[in-house]
């Protein structure tokens, strides 16, 4: 059972433009959620985050809103370049300070591919 | 190091054959994790080394899967005789602490398995 759902697995964008990239949750203890990107032949790095009580978080081009009610985050990216092509991974995690087998849940992926 | 280090980065093995991947994780970081990825699938949790605590193996997907890590820092990831569905990508992360989310990840090794 997926915990965390990126259900498309890809998304094509004009460069300039904006990508929003989509994940759903079912974990309703879920506080804290992150983006990851990856490119081809090496690992995820971190992107960026949101805290369960926060509904906004921007960093430059990128920004994550969440939405509790409807278990949902979301990835903005404005405006798309090229270099942004990438698979970009949801992960969300229970904050559990003193649970020392605390873990992310991981998403499957979308990979954005963005058009010159 | 600056990084996490992932050995080897490429390997092709025949199928009942036994391979070690080898991860070195940034030094001082106490939470290592290692994951694999098939193709089109995303990443699936494999096992989680936290300091001296026992690891979490739920994640291994049979009994010819096993891992070690050292003294706290390199960790081995062992395939008993190999079978074609564990040909993936095997990445290891490694965090400062267990409750950092911000994982560094190794570039990976890519298994195939023949």
């Amino acid at each position: 059972d997926q915990q965390v759902k990126q259900n498309s697995p890809s998304l094509s964008v004009q460069e300039g433009r904006i990508s929003i990239l989509n994940c759903d949750y079912t974990n309703s203890m879920f506080d804290y959620f992150l983006w990851y990107k990856k490119y081809p032949a090496e690992g995820p790095t971190f992107l960026i985050s949101i805290s369960s009580i926060k509904d906004k978080n921007e960093d430059g081009r990128f920004t994550v809103f969440l939405n509790k009610s409807a278990k949902h985050l979301s990835l903005h990216i404005v405006p798309s370049q090229p270099g942004d092509s990438a698979v970009y991974f949801c992960a969300a995690s229970v904050s559990r300070p003193t649970d020392s087998n605390y873990q992310l849940i991981w998403g499957a992926g979308t990979k954005l591919i963005i058009k010159p | 190091g600056a990084g996490v280090s992932q050995s080897p980065s490429n390997k092709v093995t025949e199928k009942g054959k036994d391979v070690e991947l080898r991860c070195d994780p940034i030094s001082g970081h106490t939470a290592l994790y290692w994951y694999r990825q098939s193709l089109g699938q995303g990443l699936e949790f494999l096992i989680y080394f936290q300091g001296n605590s026992a690891p979490d193996k739920s994640g291994l997907p049979s009994d010819r899967f096993s891992a070690e890590r050292t003294g706290g820092s390199v960790s081995t990831l062992t395939i008993q005789r190999t079978q074609q569905e564990d040909s993936a990508v095997y990445l290891c992360a490694s965090s400062l602490i267990p409750q950092n989310e911000r994982y560094t990840f190794g570039s990976g090794t890519r298994l195939t398995v023949v």
